[in-house]
């Protein structure tokens, strides 16, 4: 069953910590996108991926990191620098930059 | 940089009515992209537009791009309570310069039954 699949469904942090959260896909896509969603708003692009082992910085890549070390994979790390992380973070791929996006089921982020 | 808009924000309409939702990009895009996301879920994506002009239908959906490809716009008939949910557009711009898809800011349609 293809698809792209994000874990946890909610990741609690605490002040100071850096949390991963998770975007695998089998979809063979070459490209990857990392957006955050908060309540009522658009979607804002973190970081995006389109080939293995590049990346680059969205529209509010500061306090984020990612890696893209397998084509499936493309992790997204909210570091301590990133103030107000509490927000829906969406993982999205697809086979080139014109074509339609897929996304995840999100993963929601809270602090504690 | 490109942008892209898109107008209302919020549409409440009763149900049985007319909805539109219009989005407006700065550059020339090569295609139009429209996607839902219901509450509480994730984007979806619903139908990509190339040709200039061009009109596609879904059921009670009506998908429009326009002559310059500039302007895209969604049109519901008879709106039922399963049309509720935020509906983005995304466009790419014709520019090489321009390496991604450019979602708009959405607009939110509720339905009262």
């Amino acid at each position: 069953d293809g698809g792209i699949t994000q874990s946890p469904k909610y990741l609690f942090r605490k002040e100071g910590q850096n949390v991963t959260l998770s975007c695998e896909q089998n979809l063979n896509h070459d490209a990857m996108y990392w957006y955050r969603q908060d309540p009522g708003q658009g979607l804002r692009l973190i970081y995006y991926s389109q080939i293995v082992n590049d990346f680059q910085k969205g529209d509010i890549a500061e306090g984020y990191s990612v890696s893209r070390e397998k084509k499936e994979s493309f992790p997204l790390t909210v570091t301590s620098a990133q103030k107000n992380p509490t927000a829906f973070y969406l993982c999205a791929s697809n086979s080139g930059v014109r074509e339609t996006q897929y996304f995840g089921p999100g993963t929601r982020l809270l602090v504690l | 940089g490109q942008q892209v808009m898109q107008i209302p924000q919020y549409q409440h309409v009763q149900e049985g009515e007319d909805f539109t939702t219009y989005c407006n990009s700065s550059t020339t895009l090569s295609n139009i992209q429209w996607y839902k996301q219901r509450p509480g879920g994730h984007p979806v994506f619903l139908i990509q537009l190339v040709k200039s002009g061009e009109v596609k239908k879904q059921k009670r959906l009506t998908f429009q791009f326009g002559e310059a490809k500039k302007n895209s716009s969604l049109h519901i008939t008879a709106t039922q309570t399963t049309d509720v949910g935020t509906y983005f557009c995304a466009g790419a711009s014709v520019k090489t310069s321009y390496d991604k898809v450019i979602f708009g800011p959405g607009t939110s349609l509720s339905v009262i039954p």
